[in-house]
């Protein structure tokens, strides 16, 4: 079964800050891992996906994402945040042989001080 | 281009009512979908359809009917509406379902519908 994992409900960060929002994830094959952001009342949008090869990915904002499949992780990161960074955050996966669930964590809710 | 949309975006219902909630997309997407949000559980899937005239089950389909008669519209109905579907409603459209290098599989998601039932 496919589940995802954030272990965080918030992080806090100082501007400026480099700032990680940690994802573990379990499926049965190989993965296709997504971060979806939500600013208030508003709908998810989409960040990044690592699908295969290189294990860090670039998306959109200066967001980043390392895959680990030894650690079975997909940590969200940014080198430095902005007030604007200000957000709830979503972890996702999907098994890549197929299938259409996509699997969606908890969330974290990420403050960024200025 | 206003992507996707949603009608209406907040509603309370009592115990046993009805409502239809509508989304709509005029992005030409095949695919569309229902989540519901509810707070420390992320999204689960409700309906989704991968086609005008077809729908399939999500993960909590169950309370729940849809139909998508147009390609560009997507509709969810609560036919006696229970304290336990209380939630935030979310509607999304994707051009395609395969995961891929291109932005095709990207779902697109509405501003979401806030639902209480009495």
């Amino acid at each position: 079964a496919q589940s995802v994992a954030q272990p965080e409900d918030q992080v806090n960060v100082a501007e400026g800050n480099p700032l990680t929002v940690k994802c573990t994830y379990s499926v049965s094959g190989n993965p296709y891992l997504f971060w979806y952001v939500q600013y208030p009342n508003r709908g998810l949008q989409f960040l990044l996906k690592y699908i295969t090869g290189d294990n860090l990915v670039k998306g959109s904002y200066g967001f980043e994402a390392e895959f680990n499949k030894s650690q079975t992780s997909f940590h969200l990161k940014k080198p430095s945040a902005l007030v604007s960074d200000s957000a709830l955050y979503f972890c996702a996966v999907r098994d890549a042989r197929g299938g259409f669930k996509t699997i969606f964590g908890a969330g974290t809710r990420l403050f960024v001080k200025a | 281009n206003a992507g996707v949309t949603q009608t209406p975006k907040f509603r309370v219902l009592k115990t046993g009512q009805s409502m239809t909630l509508l989304c709509a997309q005029d992005m030409n997407h095949e695919y569309m979908y229902w989540y519901r949000q509810d707070p420390g559980m992320g999204l689960r899937l409700i309906h989704y359809s991968v086609g005008e005239g077809t729908t399939a089950k999500g993960e909590v389909p169950d309370g729940y009917n849809v139909s998508r008669l147009k390609k560009q519209n997507f509709l969810l109905g609560l036919e006696s509406a229970a304290p336990s579907q209380t939630s935030v409603y979310f509607c999304a459209s994707s051009y395609s379902f395969r995961v891929g290098p291109t932005s095709t599989d990207t779902q697109y998601f509405g501003p979401g519908t806030r639902l209480t039932v009495l």
